[in-house]
């Protein structure tokens, strides 16, 4: 089926270590990025990507990394977690002039840190 | 001022009942307004989206942009139980990739 996968569904983390999660679309899309939601803080942009090799910082960029190496795939790097990290994190691709009305996003990542 | 305010409800209605969710916001430069809806542990998905002003209907889902007043409403028509979710509006200027979302309604449509 298309659209946007992303693994792991939850994750559970120590302080302190790093591990990716991983975003691919297969429709295609230009536009990637990478969310996290918080509640009473609603969903804040991390990083994005407008196609392959060009990426950019959305709201909350500290502590993530992220590269754009092929159209499918945007993985979300955590270098050094911390507890502030704790969160449930959306990928959400569209087609490059779509803004804001042809997002399709993952189920979503729920990441823990300990 | 915040840029965009929702109310975080929760909004508890009856099966049948007509429901109407708004959002409030303070940027006169947005031109694409959303509607996303968001069920429990899962990411949003669009449901309605109206570029500049005016009204838009899609079956029991009608949006509506007052862009005087700087408001957007979703109304939904004889709700069923499968409503229930949060409902987040969203807003883009069109000249870059930020979208601002507002926090979402949890609505609850009782059987």
């Amino acid at each position: 089926n298309a659209g946007v996968t992303q693994t792991p569904k939850f994750q559970v983390l120590k302080t302190g270590q790093s591990m990716t999660l991983q975003c691919a679309q297969d429709m295609n899309h230009e536009y990637m990025s990478w969310y996290r939601q918080d509640p009473g803080m609603g969903l804040r942009l991390i990083h994005y990507s407008v196609g392959a090799g060009i990426t950019d910082q959305g709201e909350v960029p500290n502590g993530y990394n992220v590269s754009r190496s092929t159209t499918e795939d945007f993985p979300l790097r955590l270098l050094s977690a911390a507890p502030s990290q704790t969160s449930v994190y959306f990928c959400a691709s569209s087609y490059r002039q779509a803004y804001g009305h042809g997002y399709t996003f993952g189920s979503g990542t729920r990441l823990t840190v300990v | 001022q915040k840029e965009v305010e929702q109310d975080p409800g929760p909004l508890s209605v009856p099966e049948g009942a007509i429901v109407s969710l708004n959002c409030t916001y303070s940027n006169s430069a947005f031109q694409y307004f959303m509607w996303y809806r968001q069920y429990s542990r899962k990411g949003p998905e669009l449901l309605m989206y109206t570029y500049s002003s005016g009204n838009k209907e899609d079956g029991r889902f009608t949006a509506q942009v007052d862009k005087s007043s700087k408001y957007i409403s979703l109304f939904i028509r004889d709700s069923q139980p499968s409503d229930s979710a949060t409902y987040l509006c969203a807003f883009n200027a069109g000249n870059n990739r930020k979208l601002i979302w507002g926090l979402g309604t949890s609505l609850a449509v009782n059987p």
